[in-house]
């Protein structure tokens, strides 16, 4: 039912940078903001990004997001066991008329 | 500091209606915000349900549409969720979450785990 399509997951060592990709179309991300967030089990999400790049405060530098065509992209630098979570992105979507999530991705620290 | 706390029903019959409240507090439900709703099965990925302004303007997902009514309660500060003719699909834990229009959601309810089962 997502129309944001996510790698179910990822994963990386202590140390290393990982990338989650989200892929939609021109009907949300090509022409509206994307978000960001984190999810930890038996918890709410939490807002990492908006606008597509911007960090909301208390959010550290390690994530990064950015913005191309019909495509968003997370990335997490230096990786740490605390990132290991879920991860969704979400946009608004104009032939819908409402939000739209990713299908989520799950972050592994191996 | 704004803050959500869903209510109700832990276990609903399938064929029944699902109602939910959202107690908002650190805000005014008639200030700038969509109040929104979200949904997540378990184990399974977040959906989008819905979301309603203090003014009465709504924006449904077109999958639940037809099932759907959301309301704003301005002397309670609190805003509803039904969802009728439920099924064992609509078994999810729901959250109530708020943010600008078109923008990120900012806020979220802890969540209530709702169970539709016999």
């Amino acid at each position: 039912q997502s129309v944001l399509t996510q790698p179910p997951s990822a994963s990386g060592t202590p140390g290393q940078r990982v990338t989650i990709s989200c892929s939609g179309s021109n009907s949300n991300i090509g022409g509206n903001y994307v978000f960001w967030y984190q999810q930890f089990p038996g918890t709410a999400p939490k807002l990492l990004i908006h606008r597509n790049d911007q960090r909301p405060s208390g959010v550290t530098d390690r994530f990064t997001g950015s913005k191309s065509g019909t495509s968003a992209s997370l990335a997490i630098s230096g990786l740490r066991p605390e990132d290991e979570a879920d991860y969704y992105c979400a946009s608004w979507d104009d032939s819908l008329g409402g939000r739209v999530f990713g299908t989520g991705t799950k972050v592994t620290v191996l | 500091q704004v803050q959500l706390q869903e209510s109700g029903p832990g276990l609903v019959k399938p064929s029944e209606t699902l109602s939910l409240t959202c107690a908002v507090s650190g805000v005014s439900i008639t200030n700038n915000n969509w109040w929104t709703w979200v949904r997540q099965p378990p184990g399974k990925g977040l959906e989008w349900i819905g979301e309603i302004y203090h003014r009465g303007s709504i924006n449904f997902s077109p999958s639940l549409k037809s099932r759907l009514t959301m309301s704003v309660d301005k002397s309670k500060n609190q805003i509803s969720l039904n969802l009728n003719s439920v099924t064992a699909a609509d078994t999810a834990v729901y959250y109530c979450a708020t943010s600008y229009q078109f923008a990120e959601i900012q806020h979220w309810g802890q969540g209530t785990l709702v169970d539709v089962s016999t």
